[in-house]
């Protein structure tokens, strides 16, 4: 199973600052199938980027993936209160579909 | 527009098997576009992906839960179903159903998630 390690595990920030997101994986993701979901208290996760670096339908381009191979990032160009929240990485490259643990982006 | 709605029990005993249901609208669960299944998060925790199928045909199961997992679908009421047998309290969880383009693979619909607690 690829394992996903995301950094850092809770990011602290004021609103317009920029919010850089890591997610790290145990070997190779090919074709950069991974993907960033936003999860908000009591709220099911919803799809931000797809393919690394392809955002979904109706995302803001305030968020922003990038990355390949073992290092993918989401961005967030400037934080807004609606933006805290918990944000996962997935890869869907190489069953067993995995996620990572989870950052909690919190208010500075 | 998709809805998805997760439906069952939110109390099963240990060793028992927990049954739930996804009910399908707007859209249809052997549409070729589109693969269907089941991720759970046990509170606090990250998410984990159970399985999913394809035009309501054979299943992919996690290698952790393939013994004890089953998704079953029902094409004739457009609902699919997760059976996860000798259940213990490691599977207390919001478990949600979802739905993956095959153009994309992400998952770009989830229901909005039913707690399962197991407890004597």
């Amino acid at each position: 199973e690829v394992v996903l390690t995301q950094s850092p595990g809770i990011l602290s920030l004021s609103p317009g600052e920029r919010a850089t997101l890591s997610c790290r994986a145990s070997q190779s993701v090919t074709a950069n199938y991974v993907a960033w979901y936003q999860q908000k208290p009591g709220q099911a996760p919803r799809l931000l980027i797809y393919a690394a670096s392809k955002r979904a339908t109706d995302i803001p381009d305030k968020f922003s993936g990038s990355g390949s191979g073992t290092d993918f990032t989401l961005t967030i160009s400037r934080v807004e209160p609606e933006d805290f929240a918990v944000y996962h990485c997935q890869q869907y490259s190489i069953s067993p579909i995995s996620f990572g643990q989870g950052t909690r982006l919190e208010i500075k | 527009q998709l809805q998805l709605h997760e439906s069952g029990p939110g109390l099963v005993k240990p060793s028992e098997t927990l049954s739930l249901t996804c009910s399908v609208s707007g859209d249809s669960v052997t549409n070729d576009k589109y693969y269907w299944g089941w991720v759970r998060q046990p509170p606090g925790k990250g998410l984990e992906w159970i399985g999913s199928f394809y035009q309501g045909g054979s299943a992919y199961y996690h290698p952790s839960l393939k013994s004890r997992v089953a998704i079953s679908v029902d094409t004739s009421k457009n609902q699919f179903s997760l059976n996860l047998t000798s259940v213990t309290a490691a599977d207390t969880a919001v478990y949600y159903c979802v739905r993956r383009p095959v153009t994309i693979r992400a998952i770009d619909y989830w229901g909005q998630g039913t707690l399962v607690s197991v407890s004597s």
